[in-house]
């Protein structure tokens, strides 16, 4: 069964620097693009980042790039993402998914950071 | 960046009957649309991928059609339990974008 299990979120002010983990398990990690979503309270979808099968290219939208990196560590089968400089309106549910939009498209059941002083 | 507008925001329907949501693309996006259903605390999960391919496990009441900027969701015959908020994804070009999503209640 397929699964992807977020971890290290929760409170912290701004500023401040959190690491998020996705924990992967049922199928081949390796070969799969990861990506990164978030869902601020109430509002819409945002893509946050994407990283290539063997981690040799990573993508992210101008509202984070600078402050946040992609990684993925095949042989632990986890990915990660380093948030750095937090802001308020970094404010939201964060979820991992693997291959977004294709037929192999699968999510986390995500996991919530909340920044505030 | 390419955006993406659905419409309407929120439509109320009955149970039965048949309902299409719409997005379209700032620009042109080939194929490379994807629908999700987001139930009330939950992750999305993926319904439509490539435009009009049903993903496994989907009723078949869903489907979807459209290329280059235009894209529809159709549910055929609407059940209690579609009710939800629709997105759409483009992954043609980055940034990848969502619409704003559909929010679908029953009458």
């Amino acid at each position: 069964e397929v699964q992807l299990v977020e971890s290290g979120g929760g409170l912290v002010q701004p500023g401040s620097p959190l690491k998020l983990s996705c924990a992967a398990s049922g199928f081949t990690f390796s070969s799969n693009w990861l990506n990164w979503i978030r869902q601020a309270p109430g509002k819409g979808l945002e893509w946050v980042a994407s990283i290539n099968p063997d981690g040799s290219s990573t993508y992210y939208p101008d509202t984070v790039k600078g402050r946040f990196v992609v990684s993925k560590d095949n042989a632990k089968n986890t990915g990660y993402l380093q948030m750095n400089n937090l802001r308020s309106e970094d404010t939201a549910m964060y979820y991992c998914a693997r291959t977004l939009g294709g037929s192999r498209d699968y999510w986390g059941q995500g996991v919530m950071v909340t920044v505030s002083s | 960046d390419i955006q993406m507008t659905q419409s309407p925001s929120f439509l109320s329907a009955s149970v039965g009957d048949r309902v299409t949501l719409s997005c379209k693309a700032s620009q042109n996006i080939n194929k490379y649309l994807a629908w999700y259903q987001q139930k009330l605390g939950e992750a999305p999960k993926l319904l439509i991928y490539n435009a009009n391919s049903l993903q496994t496990g989907i009723p078949s009441r869903f489907s979807g059609s459209g290329s280059g900027t235009d894209f529809t969701l159709t549910i055929s015959s609407l059940q209690p339990e579609d009710v939800a908020t629709y997105f759409c994804l483009q992954h043609n070009s980055w940034p990848l974008t969502f619409g704003s999503g559909t929010k679908l209640e029953i009458k």
